[in-house]
C-alpha cells in the first residue's frame, strides 16, 4: 500500500523559513517524481513544484521559484520542501504527490497534508 | 501557463441523479486531462486519467470524456458519498494548472 505522510508544517512568521518533508514507502520511490501541491484554506489546488525519479530535474511554479527548493534522498524514501521568505499568501495544505517518472502524468497517490500558516 | 476553467462553481443535485461536470482548457492539451475528487477534510484523489481512464478502484459511474480544450466529468447515480469538490487538471506540460472546482452538493 502506497503511502505518503508529511511533517514539518508549523506556525511561521512572514519573512521566516521552514522546512517540510514527506516519508514515503509502499512503492519504488526513485520510479516516481513526486510532487507539492498546496491548497490555501477553502480554496483550490496549486502546483508548486516536482523533482524528478532520480532528483536531478526540478520545476517550480512562479510564485515559489527562488524560494522555495525540493529535494529528495531515495536512500531514505524522503521527499523534501525547504521554504524561504515565507508570505502570508504561502499559509496553505501542502500534500506530496506521486507521478510516473519519465512522462508529462497525473498524480496519482496523495499524502494527507501538512499545514503551514504564515502570520505575525 | 495553460489556464484551466470549471463551470459551474457549484451543481446542486439530488442522490440518484447524474452530474455533469465541465472544464475549458485555453489551449489544447489532447487527452492529457485528470479529474480529482475530495471530500472535506481529505486529500485530493485521482479519478480520472487521460480524460476517460478510471484511476484504480474508482467505480464504473464515473466516466470522462473529451480531448484538446474541452472536457467532461459524468457522474450517474450520484451516492451519498460523491458530494465534493471536483478538481481537473491538465498535465501536458510544466506548470500542470487545476481548474477552480466544482462543488457538487445536495
Amino acid at each position: 500500500e502506497v503511502q505518503l505522510l508529511e511533517s514539518g508544517g508549523d506556525l511561521v512568521q512572514p519573512g521566516g523559513s521552514l522546512r517540510l518533508c514527506c516519508a514515503a514507502s509502499g512503492f519504488a520511490f526513485s520510479s516516481y517524481a513526486m510532487n507539492w501541491v498546496r491548497q490555501a484554506p477553502g480554496k483550490g489546488l496549486e502546483w508548486v513544484s516536482v523533482i524528478s525519479g532520480n532528483g536531478g530535474a526540478t520545476f517550480y511554479a512562479d510564485s515559489v521559484r527562488g524560494r522555495f527548493t525540493i529535494s529528495r534522498d531515495n536512500s531514505k524514501n524522503t521527499l523534501c520542501l525547504q521554504m524561504n521568505t515565507l508570505s502570508v499568501e504561502d499559509t496553505a495544505f501542502y500534500y506530496c504527490a506521486t507521478k510516473p517518472g519519465g512522462y508529462h502524468a497525473a498524480f496519482d497517490n496523495w499524502g494527507q497534508g501538512t499545514l503551514v500558516t504564515v502570520s505575525s | 501557463e495553460i489556464v484551466m476553467t470549471q463551470s459551474p462553481a457549484t451543481l446542486s443535485v439530488s442522490p440518484g441523479e447524474r452530474a455533469t461536470l465541465s472544464c475549458r482548457a485555453s489551449q489544447s492539451v489532447g487527452t492529457n486531462l485528470a479529474w480529482y475528487q475530495q471530500r472535506p477534510g481529505q486529500a485530493p484523489r485521482l479519478l480520472i486519467f487521460s480524460a476517460s481512464t478510471r484511476a484504480t478502484d474508482i467505480a464504473a459511474r464515473f466516466s470522462g470524456s473529451g480531448s484538446g480544450t474541452e472536457f467532461t466529468l459524468t457522474i450517474n447515480s450520484l451516492q451519498s458519498e460523491d458530494f465534493a469538490v471536483y478538481y481537473c487538471q491538465h498535465y501536458n506540460n510544466w506548470p500542470y494548472t487545476f481548474g477552480q472546482g466544482t462543488k457538487l452538493e445536495t
